[in-house]
């Protein structure tokens, strides 16, 4: 079964406008930890934002915010004022686990187009 | 935030062939590192845990003695793709574990484009 759930393949925005990625997980643990990863065409991983399942409230990280509704298990990436090297892959990720037994899980990610 | 190395960052072999790819923290201590393959335009998928001084942790469907790692110190792990082949031809990325007070990161390697020719 799906733990991690990116339901958009592809988003377009328009420069400067907001957008935002649909992040939706499954999991028993009640300690557990989620992200926010941009994969540009080079291939490297860039981590975004984090936001830990007993934060209560929600992480912010500059241009990126996440919204992270517990009860519904979801934590929605949401980049302001989108720029065109915003222009990437995005992976949401949940860690779950305990130290020695920690396992990070990715969804199959967004590719996020930014129009001039 | 911390730094991985990883290295080589494309490498292209011969068939039958054995490949280490190395993955490094640099500015931290990781006692937990784990490997990824990426195919083209899809997700990472976990191929294994990695901690130092015990035997990695494989995930379902991978085969150990085709992948072998070897996590020997606490900023080194290695991933050797043994008597490769065509198929094993991906991106492989590797990430370490920083573990904090008041949260945990990974942190990810730049990732190995490997071609099996």
């Amino acid at each position: 079964a799906q733990k991690i759930t990116q339901t958009q393949p592809g988003m377009f925005v328009q420069e400067k406008e907001a957008v935002t990625l649909d992040c939706t997980y499954d999991t028993s643990d009640q300690s557990y930890g989620l992200f926010w990863y941009k994969q540009p065409s080079s291939g490297e991983m860039i981590f975004l934002i984090y936001q830990g399942s007993y934060d209560e409230q929600n992480a912010t990280e500059g241009r990126y915010s996440l919204n992270f509704q517990k009860a519904r298990k979801s934590a929605n990436l949401v980049i302001s004022a989108s720029q065109l090297g915003d222009s990437a892959m995005y992976f949401c990720a949940m860690r779950e686990g305990e130290t020695g037994g920690f396992k990070t899980i990715f969804g199959a990610g967004t590719r996020l187009f930014v129009k001039a | 935030g911390a730094v991985v190395s990883q290295h080589p960052s494309r490498v292209i072999c011969k068939s039958g062939t054995s490949v280490k790819i190395e993955c490094r923290s640099l500015d931290f201590q990781a006692t937990t590192m784990f490997w990824y393959r990426q195919f083209p335009k899809q997700s990472l998928m976990l191929m294994a845990t990695s901690n130092e001084g015990s035997k990695a942790t494989y995930e379902q469907g991978v085969e150990k003695d085709k992948f072998l790692i070897n996590h020997a110190s606490l900023t080194l792990s290695t991933l050797t793709v043994t008597s490769a082949h065509p198929e094993d031809s991906s991106f492989y990325i590797c990430s370490a574990l920083q573990v904090r007070l008041m949260n945990t990161e990974a942190f990810f390697g730049q990732g190995t484009r490997l071609t099996v020719v």
